[in-house]
């Protein structure tokens, strides 16, 4: 059974700082995802990573895959306070995704 | 990406009744998924929904309680039957992108049970 792992699950930042959210999982994921949630909202898909050593980046956020470490993260540069939103990353074995808990950002001026 | 829509968008219901959430694709999948959010909380597949075969449960979900229909390869609905505060929850639609292996949500339904 897939199990995902997510830390910090709250994380409250400066704008203008870096920080990068960790994504563990248990066994092997076909595919990893990473979604943003607003309060309210549904889940807008960011990145989806199939491969080792894939490495996505959109704006402020970059997301990479080690398969080997089973470890996924989403680094943001300089953050702005549009960024706050609940970040989830998910695996996939086979059709079926498993979330991680989420992590709540909360960007500060 | 594909363009799901769902109604209701939200609805307050009585315990011990059944309320139906549809979910409409702007292009036709082979599989829909039905996702559950309970307040705070991550999210968990409930189900997946294969047109002309029966829906796929996955541990802890039964198919009295959460009967699946779907009839053609752009809807599905979702019933929640003899609802119960602990169904309060938004539900959420889901499908994937066989080309780029995207998977998207709809809008959620936000269901509360009084």
């Amino acid at each position: 059974e897939l199990k995902v792992e997510q830390n910090p699950l709250f994380l409250s930042m400066q704008e203008g700082k870096n920080y990068t959210i960790y994504c563990n999982y248990s066994t092997t994921s076909d595919r990893l995802y990473w979604y943003r949630q607003d309060p309210g909202k549904s889940l807008e898909s960011l990145f989806v990573l199939l491969s080792n050593g894939a490495v996505k980046q959109e704006g402020r956020l970059m997301a990479s895959l080690d398969t080997k470490a089973r470890l996924s993260t989403l680094h943001i540069t300089a953050a702005v306070h549009d960024l706050s939103a609940t970040y989830f990353c998910a695996g996939a074995r086979g059709s079926r995704l498993t979330f991680g808990e989420g992590t709540q950002l909360t960007v500060n001026p | 990406s594909a363009v799901i829509s769902q109604k209701p968008s939200r609805d307050i219901c009585q315990r011990g009744t059944s309320l139906t959430i549809q979910c409409q694709v702007d292009s036709q999948v082979t599989m829909m998924f039905w996702y559950r959010q309970q307040p705070g909380q991550s999210l968990t597949l409930i189900a997946t929904a294969n047109q002309g075969s029966e829906a796929t449960y996955e541990s802890g979900f039964v198919i009295d309680k959460f009967p699946i229909s779907r009839p053609n390869l752009t809807f599905s609905t979702l019933t929640v039957s003899n609802m119960s505060p602990e169904d309060s929850s938004i539900y959420l639609c889901s499908v994937r992108d066989r080309d780029s292996f995207g998977q998207f949500f709809g809008p959620g339904t936000r269901l509360t049970v009084l």
